[in-house]
């Protein structure tokens, strides 16, 4: 079993809805969860950084993370074409940047 | 901008041959570390330097070896090429209570 697993997609969804991305992970010692958004071509870049369990918002996009269920997701509110990429989430048991864990990625393609 | 940076962005070498990707960490970080990207396998660590030091080992083959400089810089080297090498290689550098930051990686091409 791998320690974080994320549905690859490729997921489709019209300009202006809701996007909920999620990720599964079997390690609970994990604390510090992370999403990356990758678009093609470039290096992953960091949209999210939160700690233990709870919600946190920037802009259009809310990370979740339940820690009872393993589970993480990020919401993507009136999603934008802009919004195309990959995203790829990540997490770890210290902070920083050790022994860091990576979700294979979703790509998402945001219709006009 | 990310405030990493990766030279070259592209290389294109033939199997057998040698090749030296660079990178430079964001101002006042102290860790660099290599990360392999793949279209089937995603994000693979390699290797991580903290202050000129290896800290850690990740997928990294024997023919792959890197190294950080006094001035922070880092170098990945890979010898031997074969044509599974051909990959996108990633530099993120980060503090130590701060997450991960990447650049925008050096693809590699190997014919």
């Amino acid at each position: 079993q791998k320690e974080v697993e994320q549905d690859p997609g490729p997921l489709s969804v019209p300009e202006g809805a809701i996007v909920s991305l999620n990720c599964t992970y079997s390690n609970s010692a994990f604390q510090y969860f992370m999403w990356y958004r990758q678009y093609s071509r470039k290096g992953p870049e960091l949209l999210m950084y939160t700690y233990s369990s709870g919600n946190k918002e920037d802009g259009r996009f809310t990370a979740q993370v339940d820690k009872s269920s393993k589970y993480i997701s990020l919401f993507i509110r009136d999603s934008q074409p802009s919004d195309s990429a990959t995203y790829l989430c990540a997490m770890s048991v210290v902070t920083g940047a050790n022994n860091l864990f990576f979700g294979t990625g979703t790509r998402l393609t945001v219709i006009p | 901008d990310s405030g990493v940076t990766q030279t070259p962005k592209h290389l294109i070498t033939a199997t057998g041959q040698r090749v030296t990707l660079r990178c430079s960490p964001r101002s006042g970080d102290l860790s660099v570390y290599w990360y392999q990207q793949s279209l089937d396998q995603g994000l693979q660590f390699l290797i991580h330097y903290y202050n000129g030091e290896e800290r850690a080992k990740g997928n990294i083959l024997e023919r792959f070896s890197a190294q950080q400089f006094p001035d922070l810089h880092s170098e990945l080297n890979l010898s031997s090429l074969e044509l599974g090498d051909s990959a996108l290689y990633f530099c993120a550098s980060g503090g130590v209570n701060s997450p991960l930051h990447f650049g925008n990686g050096t693809r590699l091409t190997v014919t």
